[in-house]
Formats: structure tokens, C-alpha cells, sequence
């Protein structure tokens, strides 16, 4: 069955200390990852999308690398409003359209 | 562009009751979905929608009803609620995708439903 799973589940930083999170996959025929960030109590943010391995996206203090296995959010020199959940998904098709299989998330906490 | 909203933001029922949560997207997206968010079990898709006036099954339809009668409106409803389906409620929309292209899907702000 194909899935996606995210380690760590929950992840602590000191202001400007820099980690990463990963997704690992096993799903044939990847067409695509999607990540999202979702803050508590409200939706999930798009952020990126990558389509093949070797791809890097970046976003302020987020980048976003694939290879064949599994996908890295890189947080470098976080800052406390970097403190959300973070989720990948991959596209599954379905009927017509495409559903979004979504991994457990990492809660990521960034202290002062 | 307000992008995608729900109403109402949050809602407490009891056992048996019914209602009807509603989903709007302004940016003109032919398809539109909706997951349910539960601890342990991510998010999983119940109903979805590739344009006015069609709707299909996602993993789990039971106890939900949909219809979506213009465009940009999304309706899920809940005939006889039961505890179950205490859970926070996503709608999200996309563009067609149905020739495979991967499209991003846009997340509304999300509904928090208990049933008592």
C-alpha cells in the first residue's frame, strides 16, 4: 500500500538552531509531494510542491529537497513563528480526480 | 481573494442531529474536496466534487451527504450525527486534475464539529 511516513512526530529547537524533517515514501510511480505547514486551529498551508527526485524548492528559511525515498524539510536559523506542524503528502488517483495521502505530520516547537 | 472559507467555524450538536457545513472558493476551481482531520489518522477524504452538480466517494462517505449546486459552493451534511463523527472538517479545492496533471490543493480554515 502505498504511504508516507514523517519522523520525528515532535521536534524541539532553540531559536536559530537548524535541523531537518523527513517523509519517507513508498509509493509507485510518484507523481509529485506536497508540503504544508498547519498552525493550531486552522487549515494546512501549501508550501511546496516537488515532482522528481533531485528537485529543491526554498522559501524563506524553508527548503524542500526529494530523492527516490523520501523528502527533507530543511529549517535553517528558525524563528518562533517557524512553530507549526508540518505535513507532506503524495497525490493518489481516484475517480476522476486526485486525493492528497497525507503523512502523521512533525510538530515543530521553536523556543526563544 | 478570500480563497477558500467554511461556515460555521465550530459547532457542538447532539446525538441524532443533523446539519449542513458549507464550503465557498473564489478562486474558480472546477474540483473541491472534503477530509476530516482526527489524532492518529491524518487527514482523510470524505466526499469530493469535480464540478457543478457532480459528486463522488472518498475513503469514508458513511453518515455524510454532499451536494454542490453552484461552482464555488460545497455542502457536507450530517443527517443524524452521531459521536463518531466529532473530528475538525477541511474543505480544500484544486483545479481539474483529472488528466493527471498534479494540481495543489487550497485548504480552508477548517470547521471543529462535537457530538455529544
Amino acid at each position: 500500500e502505498d504511504q508516507v511516513t514523517q519522523s520525528p512526530e515532535a521536534l524541539r529547537l532553540q531559536e536559530g538552531e537548524s535541523s531537518s524533517l523527513n517523509c519517507s515514501y513508498t509509493v509507485s510511480g510518484l507523481r509529485g509531494l506536497f508540503w504544508y505547514r498547519q498552525d493550531p486551529g486552522k487549515g494546512p498551508e501549501f508550501l511546496f510542491t516537488l515532482y522528481s527526485a533531485g528537485e529543491e524548492k526554498e522559501k524563506e528559511r524553508l527548503k524542500a529537497t526529494l530523492t527516490k525515498k523520501e523528502s527533507f524539510l530543511h529549517i535553517t536559523a528558525p524563528k518562533p513563528e517557524d512553530s507549526a506542524t508540518y505535513l507532506c503528502a503524495f497525490p493518489a488517483r481516484i475517480q476522476g480526480a486526485q486525493k492528497l495521502v497525507f503523512g502523521q505530520g512533525t510538530r515543530l516547537t521553536i523556543n526563544p | 481573494n478570500a480563497g477558500v472559507t467554511q461556515t460555521p467555524k465550530f459547532r457542538v450538536l447532539k446525538t441524532g442531529q443533523s446539519m449542513t457545513l458549507l464550503c465557498a472558493q473564489d478562486m474558480n476551481h472546477e474540483y473541491m474536496y472534503w477530509y476530516r482531520q482526527d489524532p492518529g489518522m491524518g487527514l482523510r477524504l470524505i466526499h469530493y466534487s469535480v464540478g457543478e452538480g457532480t459528486t463522488a466517494k472518498g475513503e469514508v462517505p458513511d453518515g455524510y451527504n454532499v451536494s454542490r449546486l453552484k461552482k464555488q459552493n460545497f455542502l457536507l451534511g450530517l443527517e443524524s450525527a452521531a459521536p463518531s463523527q466529532t473530528s475538525v472538517y477541511f474543505c480544500a479545492s484544486s483545479l481539474e486534475n483529472s488528466g493527471g496533471a498534479v494540481e495543489t490543493q487550497y485548504f480552508g480554515p477548517g470547521t471543529r464539529l462535537l457530538v455529544l
